[in-house]
């Protein structure tokens, strides 16, 4: 079974700077994809950011990127330049490429932009 | 393209009852995921179905039951709900297995049980 730990429950950082959260994951397969999932307050989760497993080079999406270190299990998501609007809980997810689309989420990471 | 919608958005209900949710994919996928969201336990699997056939369930208890219409839309139903049951719903859907992975949340519907 998978697992996925979030080790940081809250974070607050002011605008403009850069802030890292954690994510790191249990597994025996070898083939998957890593994302990072938003939730806005009261809002639809959207798709921040996606790994796939094979690929040695870490993903980015303009003011996002990913430290993807695959033999310790650990996919942290960098934002750089923080906005107001990037408030939202910050979930770390992980699906296997073979077989049903279930993503395993972590519990989240709240995260606060202050003006 | 119009996104994940999900109905209704809100939803009471006491103990006992039972409830039927709806989702509908966006336009051309096929597969809808749907997962339970509870501050205590975040977010867990409850199921998949692709062209009509539950792929994968997750460790819920009986009375949690979906299906899969021809057009792609889906149900979940809850039966004699519980209080435990109060969450956030959410589904998702994505084009199909091995063509993307990238699953569309809707916007959710809200269960409480009073």
């Amino acid at each position: 079974a998978q697992t996925v730990t979030q080790s940081q429950p809250e974070m607050s950082v002011q605008e403009a700077e850069t802030v890292t959260l954690s994510c790191t994951y249990d597994t025996s397969e070898s083939n998957y994809y890593l994302f990072w999932y938003k939730q806005p307050p009261s809002r639809q989760m959207i798709l921040v950011i996606r790994q796939e497993a094979y690929k040695q080079q870490n993903a980015t999406e303009n003011r996002f990127s990913v430290n993807f270190q695959k033999a310790a299990k650990s996919f942290s998501l960098k934002i750089s330049d923080s906005q107001l609007g990037d408030t939202a809980m910050y979930f770390c997810a992980f699906l296997v490429i073979q077989g049903a689309q279930k993503l395993v989420f972590g519990q989240g990471t709240r995260l606060t932009i202050n003006p | 393209k119009a996104g994940v919608t999900q109905t209704p958005r809100y939803l009471i209900k006491t103990r006992g009852q039972q409830v039927t949710l709806s989702c509908s994919p966006i336009s051309g996928h096929r597969s809808v995921s749907w997962y339970q969201q509870t501050p205590g336990q975040g977010l867990q699997f409850l199921f998949e179905y692709f062209s009509e056939t539950q792929r994968n369930k997750g460790n819920f208890p009986g009375r949690f039951s979906g299906r899969q219409f021809s057009n792609s839309r889906s149900e979940m139903n809850v039966s004699t709900l519980e209080l435990g049951d109060s969450a956030l719903y959410l589904c998702a859907s994505l084009l199909g297995p091995g063509v993307s992975n990238e699953q569309f949340f809707g916007p959710g519907t809200r269960l409480t049980v009073l």
